[in-house]
């Protein structure tokens, strides 16, 4: 079967750095996805990777390792806004998103 | 750009009626679109793939008569909820692909909440 999985919580510090991991076992790979979701709203895109290595985007980062099956989220300088559910997501080879249950983030001051 | 609009964005209805929630592609063509629920908690869960002009994909263990999805034009889907009972009460998403894509990214509507009384 395929399975996403993340970290229910993590809490952190604001001001400092957090890594949210998710690995994956799908049928077929077509990029993975992260996305933050504050509660009773629809997720925002965060990044894609598709390849191997780390993406930088601002604040945030992400990370692929297609041959084990694993990405992280790195989020630097966190702010009390970055409090919210951060969704991993793979596409599969029928192109569809396999979802992970999500990791919500506390951040405390 | 690549915006979806949802609405209602929140309802109420009493058990046995049906509602209709509208998603839009407001400045894109969707091709695709992907009607989600989502439980407190919980990863959001496919429904069904609905392409412009087709008839809904529904995933296993989706009664197709209960939820209603029609594509009609490449900017507007609808999800109708027949005879909603308290169990149907979730929060729904669709997502809409324009096919063109990088990535094939889907870009997500803002949610519905829905509540069966």
């Amino acid at each position: 079967g395929q399975n996403i999985d993340q970290p229910t919580e993590m809490t952190a510090t604001e001001g400092a750095i957090v890594q949210i991991n998710c690995t994956y076992q799908t049928s077929g790979f077509n990029g993975l996805f992260w996305y933050q979701q504050h509660a009773g709203e629809a997720p925002t895109f965060l990044s894609y990777n598709v390849l191997d290595g780390l993406e930088e985007k601002g604040r945030f980062s992400s990370f692929l390792s297609r041959s084990k099956g694993y990405s992280y989220l790195l989020l630097k300088e966190l702010q009390m806004k970055d409090s919210a559910s951060y969704l991993c997501a793979v596409m599969d080879s029928n192109y569809q998103l396999i979802w992970g249950a999500g990791t919500k983030l506390i951040i405390k001051p | 750009g690549a915006v979806v609009s949802q609405h209602p964005s929140r309802v109420i209805c009493k058990s046995g009626t049906s509602v209709k929630i509208e998603c839009r592609s407001l400045d894109f063509q969707a091709t695709t679109m992907f009607w989600y629920r989502q439980f407190p908690k919980k990863s959001l869960m496919l429904m069904a793939t609905s392409n412009e002009g087709s008839k809904a994909t529904y995933e296993q263990g989706v009664e197709k008569d209960k939820f209603l999805i029609n594509h009609a034009s490449l900017t507007l889907s609808t999800l109708t909820v027949t005879s909603a009972h308290p169990e149907d009460s979730s929060f729904y998403i669709c997502g809409a692909s324009d096919g063109v894509s990088s990535y094939n990214e889907q870009f997500f509507g803002p949610g519905t909440r829905l509540t069966v009384l």
